[in-house]
């Protein structure tokens, strides 16, 4: 079974220009979840959606960022203007929907911004 | 509202046991620990759900006290696949996740 899907692995971006990166979450997972890994904050949670909804997006930075999951198989996290500050490795996670369920990470972006 | 991990790094030789401790200021609703080896993904270990059981998972275990808002995870005859960070992840309400700063465990042979 596939899991989760990330794209693109790997994003070299100059400052002041729009990024996207892209999820496809398990098939039948309701929940999706954007994380932030960073060596000095950690693990963030950025927002999630439970039924392609967004439930809490107090995590989001600013207002730079912006997530949107227009059907159950598809997410995307766009930065726009992106900064230096922005570089870090985004995962994308998904599970089954209850609270109390394992979460299914995706191999995560790699976002350099220059 | 993120949770408390301690130690921040520990160096282990193959076979010997280690704990890691998470604690939360607030009531928890279940606590996850996960691990992630370097360049990878954070992978699921276990979750423990307030009112339930210690579960396992092989030679790791865990607990979770929920008066005092704390779990451990208990590594037991640790082996070198074991290296890696650990993290424990505590939802409040319902996927409300918040993650520790996580725990570096290295064992060496």
């Amino acid at each position: 079974d596939a899991g989760v899907i990330q794209s693109p692995r790997h994003e070299v971006t100059e400052m002041g220009q729009e990024v996207t990166l892209r999820c496809k979450p398990i098939s039948g997972h309701n929940s999706l979840f954007w994380y932030r890994q960073t060596m000095m904050r950690g693990l963030e949670l950025l927002i999630y959606f439970n039924n392609n909804v967004p439930i809490d997006d107090s995590g989001m930075p600013e207002d730079r960022f912006s997530a949107k999951m227009p059907n159950a198989s598809f997410s995307t996290l766009k930065i726009q203007p992106s900064e230096p500050r922005d570089s870090a490795v985004y995962f994308c996670a998904s599970s089954l929907g209850q609270a109390q369920e394992t979460q299914y990470f995706g191999p995560g972006t790699r976002l350099l911004v220059l | 509202q993120q949770p408390v991990q301690s130690p921040q790094a520990v160096i282990l030789r193959e076979g010997e046991d280690a704990v890691i401790n998470c604690s939360s200021s607030k009531a928890l609703y279940s606590v996850h620990w996960y691990r992630q080896k370097h360049g990878e993904a954070p992978v699921f270990l276990m979750i423990l759900l307030k009112g339930g059981e210690q579960k396992g998972h092989e030679k790791i275990s865990a607990s979770f006290n929920e008066k005092k808002q704390q779990s451990s995870l208990y590594l037991t005859a640790s082996q070198l696949s074991y290296s890696g960070t650990y993290f424990c992840g505590t939802e409040r309400f319902g996927n409300d996740m918040r993650f520790g700063a996580g725990t570096r465990l290295t064992v060496k042979p």
